[in-house]
Parts: C-alpha cells; structure tokens; sequence
C-alpha cells in the first residue's frame, strides 16, 4: 500500500461545480496533515492545514477521518483559477523526529469555462 | 518578508560533474528540508537540516549525495558525478519549528544532466 493514495485524476469540473477529493495514508501514527497546491510543476504552495475537527477557508473545505485514515478537500463554486494539481500531504512522524513531509503524487482538477 | 529563496533556477550538468543548489530559508526559519521531484512523480523527502546539524538524512540517496546547513549562508545540495537519472526538480522548503508545522517551498532548481 502506497503511504499516501490519491486519485490521480484528471477530474474535468465545469466552472461553479463542487468537487471533492479524497486522499489514502497508510500510517495511523501520522500526525499532521496538510494540502497544498503544485502549477504546472512551480514549487507546492500550502492550501491549508487539516484539522481533526474540520475546517473551513472560504470556498474551501478540509475534513480529517483518522479511523479511516483518510482526509478531504471541497471546493465549492469552483473558480478557473482552481485549476491545478492538488497535493495531500502528511507527517508521518516515524520514530526519530522525522519531519520530512510525505507526499501524494496530486490529483490533478481541470475547471473548464 | 522574503520566502525561501533558491538558486540556481535551473541548472545544467554535464555527467560527472558536480552541482550544488543553495536553498535560504525564509527570515526567522531554521528547519530547512529538501526534496525531489522526479518527472511525473511526486515530490519525495530527502534530508532535513538544522542549523550545523543533519537531524534525518533517510531520503538521500546513499552515494554521491550531501547536504550541509552551515551556521553562516545557505544550505547546500550538493550531488557529486552526475548521472542522467539526477535530472529532477529540487525544491527546499523550510519551518520555523519542527512538528506539526507546514512548510513553506522555494520556487526550486531544475537540474538537467546532458
């Protein structure tokens, strides 16, 4: 099992449309979790944190299931700007003090006009 | 307040020669971290600094491949005799703790072996 899954897509999304996107880790001792958001292979830029609770960032929303381990991201009223590749990361904080992120290969969302 | 700032933007090599790519954090930063990103792939770990320290080197490759973070300047990549298979995007990113922490990314360095 790959440490953390996503559907590569592409997922092609009319403008306005909601779309969401799941994502898969493999280790239950992960500790943070993260999605950022990678252009045309420019450098990752973080979207947002996940939080165990849920959270919210304006069109964009981030839920956490850590007995399913797995985590979401919603988009709503989905912009053309929001096309992208989307990155779900993880802290898999392996035993010692591992920091380095682990990363998904990115679903990648085409919203067309 | 400057983000992370690396250099070269892109880089040629020829095969065995060395390249060496600087990453400086963002102000205030001293968690530096570097990863790969190999063409169609995803962007794996590879070693986390901290100031005059390596705190976890488990995604370097075990020959060819170092990393420094000196207590003046910037951190180094530095990837000795080249081969085709080192062509990728480095990107560095940095924290301003460990733990739960995002990182931020520098824009990267396009390394291309010929």
């Amino acid at each position: 099992r790959k440490e953390v899954e996503q559907d590569p897509g592409p997922f092609n999304v009319p403008e306005g449309a909601t779309v969401a996107f799941n994502c898969t880790y493999s280790n239950s001792a992960s500790q943070s979790f993260f999605w950022y958001r990678q252009d045309c292979r420019k450098e990752p830029k973080l979207l947002m944190s996940v939080y165990s609770s849920g959270n919210e960032d304006g069109r964009f929303t981030a839920q956490l299931n850590r007995a399913s381990q797995y985590i979401s991201l919603l988009i709503r009223d989905s912009k053309l700007s929001d096309s992208a590749t989307y990155l779900c990361v993880v802290n898999m904080k392996s035993g010692g003090g591992a920091d380095g992120l682990t990363f998904g290969k990115g679903t990648h969302l085409i919203i067309q006009p | 307040n400057a983000g992370v700032m690396q250099n070269p933007r892109h880089l040629v090599r020829r095969r065995g020669q060395e390249a060496r790519l600087r990453c400086s954090p963002m102000k205030g930063h001293s968690h530096v971290y570097w990863y790969r990103q190999l063409p169609e792939e995803g962007l794996k770990f590879m070693v986390y600094l901290q100031k005059e320290n390596i705190i976890d080197e488990s995604g370097m490759p075990k020959e060819r491949f170092s990393a420094e973070f000196p207590k003046e300047g910037p951190s180094i990549l530095r990837i000795q005799q080249v081969v085709r298979g080192d062509s990728a995007a480095y990107f560095c990113a940095s924290s301003p703790f460990s733990g739960n922490q995002p990182q931020h990314f520098g824009d990267g360095t396009r390394l291309s072996i010929l």
